[in-house]
C-alpha cells in the first residue's frame, strides 16, 4: 500500500492556460474522488468514479473541468482556460467498497 | 444533497485536557457512515475515526471517541488527554453509498 499519489504537488499557471493533474489511487481501490479545497474550508466534492465510470459530477464542475479514468486505475483532472478563481488545492482520494477514503497530498494550483 | 455542519470554526484546549468538536448532518438515508478526518498543516487528510449508522455503540480509537446521536443527526468527536500533535483542522464527513460530503472544519489549537 503506497498510498494515493498526486502529481504535480504544485502548479503555477497563467490565466487562460490549460492544466492537467494526475492521481494514482491505491491499487485495487475501485472508487476515486476529486475534491477542491480552498484555505480554511472543507473539501468540496467535484466528481467521483467507480472503476472507469464517472458516476457523479458536482455543479461546481463547470464545462472547463473534465476528469477521466480511462482504465479504471489512474485519473486525470483537466482545467481549461484557467481563471484566478480556480486557485485551490485539488485533492484526490480513493477507497474500496465499505472502506474509508484515503487522501493524497493534493495538487496546489495557483493561477496568476 | 446531504449537508454537514460544523458550528465551531475554532476551538482551543489545554494540553492533557478534553475537548469536544461538534458536527450535525442532514440526510434522508438510513444507511450511511460518518467520519472525522484530521488535516495537519502538512495538509494530508488523515482518518481519525468512523462510525457506521447502523451501530448503536459509539466508536472509540484510543484517545478519540464519538457521541453518535442518530435521531438528532449529531456526531461529535471527543479528544481526551489532548496532545500538541492533535493541533489541526478537523473535518466531519458523511458518506452514503456514493456520496461523501465534508463539513467546513474546526481548527483545533492545543495550548501547552
Amino acid at each position: 500500500d503506497t498510498g494515493v499519489s498526486q502529481d504535480p504537488r504544485h502548479k503555477i499557471t497563467k490565466r487562460g492556460q490549460n492544466v492537467t493533474f494526475r492521481c494514482d489511487p491505491i491499487s485495487e481501490h475501485n472508487r476515486l474522488y476529486w475534491y477542491r479545497q480552498t484555505l480554511g474550508q472543507g473539501p468540496e466534492f467535484l466528481t467521483y468514479f467507480q472503476n472507469e465510470a464517472q458516476l457523479e459530477k458536482s455543479r461546481l464542475l463547470s464545462d472547463r473541468f473534465s476528469a477521466e479514468r480511462p482504465k479504471g486505475s489512474f485519473s486525470t483532472l483537466e482545467i481549461q482556460r484557467t481563471e484566478q478563481g480556480d486557485s485551490a488545492m485539488y485533492l484526490c482520494a480513493s477507497r474500496r467498497i465499505n472502506s474509508p477514503l484515503h487522501f493524497g497530498n493534493g495538487t496546489r494550483l495557483t493561477v496568476t | 444533497a446531504q449537508t454537514v455542519t460544523q458550528s465551531q470554526p475554532e476551538m482551543s484546549v489545554q494540553e492533557a485536557e478534553t475537548v469536544t468538536l461538534s458536527c450535525t448532518y442532514d440526510t434522508s438515508e438510513s444507511d450511511y457512515y460518518l467520519f472525522w478526518y484530521k488535516q495537519p498543516p502538512s495538509r494530508q487528510m488523515i482518518l481519525v475515526i468512523r462510525q457506521e449508522a447502523y451501530k448503536q455503540q459509539n466508536a472509540t480509537e484510543n484517545r478519540f471517541s464519538v457521541n453518535f446521536q442518530k435521531a438528532a443527526k449529531s456526531f461529535s468527536l471527543k479528544i481526551s488527554d489532548s496532545q500538541l500533535g492533535d493541533a489541526a483542522m478537523y473535518f466531519c464527513a458523511y458518506r452514503s453509498d456514493n456520496d461523501m460530503r465534508f463539513g467546513a472544519g474546526t481548527r483545533l489549537t492545543v495550548k501547552p
